[in-house]
């Protein structure tokens, strides 16, 4: 199994351009979320999914959209970066309480 | 709001000594607390979870406790070696709804053992 995995592993962005950071798992677990994690900050929680066809919002959400519409796959958009989305994201999977981490995407917004 | 505080950024120790991190919970009382590890570059990696009606769990080297009444959760590393030097990350299940799929985490120890 190659557990979670995200691509790319970096990328720079001009403000206002628009991206989408990829997220696979192969564990068939039903829950999928994106973090981001900034200095001194820890880590946050922006969506989540708990199935296919559902998603919804963590604690910081604005400037990212979400979908899952297959169980393996959860990719993140970013519709127009800002220097504020300059962070590395981090995609998880879970069956239940244990998450399991890919390893990470580093994103620079100019 | 729920509050999540992890008493210090970092923590230096000699090898073989015990290194204690500690994780303190205000505003909620959550059902359980997980404990991972992350080195630089590299994602979180799930260690150790205790629920609220455990007070002590132990794997190998590793002990957490959990204290409902202090609300605070204690991370032990015993015996400690150079290559238990990592970033230590307490994370509870947020407040309300639904818990699984999603974690809220302090912002780390970072934890440095010296030969």
């Amino acid at each position: 199994n190659a557990g979670v995995t995200q691509t790319p592993k970096f990328q720079v962005l001009k403000t206002g351009q628009s991206m989408t950071l990829q997220c696979a798992q192969d564990m068939n677990h039903e829950y999928m979320s994106w973090y981001r994690q900034d200095p001194g900050m820890g880590l946050r929680l922006i969506h989540y999914s708990v199935g296919a066809g559902i998603t919804d919002q963590g604690e910081v959400p604005n400037g990212y959209n979400v979908s899952r519409s297959t169980t393996e796959d959860f990719p993140l958009r970013l519709l127009s970066a800002a220097p504020s989305q300059t962070s590395v994201y981090f995609c998880a999977s879970s069956y239940s309480s244990e998450q399991f981490f890919g390893p990470g995407t580093r994103l620079t917004v100019l | 709001s729920q509050k999540i505080e992890q008493n210090s950024e970092a923590l230096n120790i000699q090898e073989g000594k015990t290194a204690t991190l500690t994780c303190n919970y205000t505003n909620y009382s959550p059902a359980y607390l997980q404990w991972y590890r992350q080195d630089p570059g590299r994602g979180p990696v799930f260690l150790l979870l205790i629920r609220e009606n455990e007070k002590e769990k132990r794997k190998e080297r590793l002990k957490v406790t959990f204290d409902t009444t202090l609300k605070q959760s204690l991370f032990h590393i015993t015996a400690s070696q150079p290559a238990d030097s990592a970033t230590y990350l307490c994370a509870p299940p947020p407040h309300g709804g639904s818990t699984l799929g999603r974690l809220y985490f302090g912002r780390g120890t970072q934890l440095t053992v010296w030969p």
